[in-house]
């Protein structure tokens, strides 16, 4: 069983820039989520996507968007990067049941100056 | 609204020795599922252990059990057994009935420490 793979590690991008984060969700994982760890903070809740369609957001501007593709793969894209967008950003999967864990990948470490 | 408390920023713990991790939540909801996740300074998040609200039996897996309280809406988690691989950030989480996919709530975390 594959896990969940993110892709780049680490990036650095300068403010006003944009950036595409991807992630490769565990196979026979319907529902794939993203989220901002800031340093020393827990992870919050940016979206999710079920079937291709994102069905819950949290407290995030418009300029965090997000797409999710037929093999369960996804995007998180950001525009007009502002310095604390600077986190750790981590993509997770899980089946849709209340009872069903998320497994995250390694994250990608993302640093705005 | 929904909030989960870690009031512990550090804890230390000796090797061999047991420890308890600290969590409390806030929900209106009746149904809902509470997690543990370990940290390491690599920053995977690894699940550790799950409670579901009307479940009767406190969690455990293998080392880590979860110290269930409903009424008092605590959640805690108790790792038997300490090793120094142990050391590491400790989130508690929940999710709640009607959002069954990818949204946790997380707490600020728990920095475990464990001392040869």
């Amino acid at each position: 069983e594959t896990g969940v793979t993110q892709s780049p590690t680490h990036l650095i991008k300068t403010r006003g820039q944009q950036v595409t984060l991807r992630c490769s969700s565990q196979s026979g994982h319907n529902t794939v989520s993203w989220y901002q760890q800031a340093l020393g903070q827990g992870p919050q809740f940016i979206f999710q996507y079920y079937r291709e369609e994102e069905n819950g957001r949290g407290n995030f501007p418009p300029r965090f968007s997000g797409l999710q593709f037929p093999n369960y793969s996804s995007e998180l894209n950001v525009n007009a990067l502002e310095l604390d967008d600077s986190a750790l950003y981590l993509c997770a999967s899980s089946r849709d049941r209340l009872s069903s864990p998320l497994h995250f990948g390694n994250g990608t470490r993302l640093t705005v100056t | 609204a929904q909030k989960i408390t870690q009031t512990q920023p550090g804890m230390f713990v000796q090797e061999k020795e047991a420890v308890t991790l600290d969590c409390t939540y806030d929900t209106s909801d009746q149904s809902y599922g509470l997690f543990w996740y370990k940290q390491p300074s690599s920053g995977e998040m690894i699940f550790l252990i799950y409670q579901g609200s009307y479940d009767e039996q406190n969690a455990t897996e293998g080392r880590y059990s979860l110290n269930f309280q409903k009424a008092r809406k605590s959640a805690n988690l108790v790792i038997s057994a300490s090793q120094l691989g142990d050391s590491a950030m400790y989130f508690c989480a929940m999710r709640e009935v009607y959002n069954q996919g990818g949204k946790l709530i997380f707490g600020q975390g728990t920095e475990l420490s464990v001392k040869p």
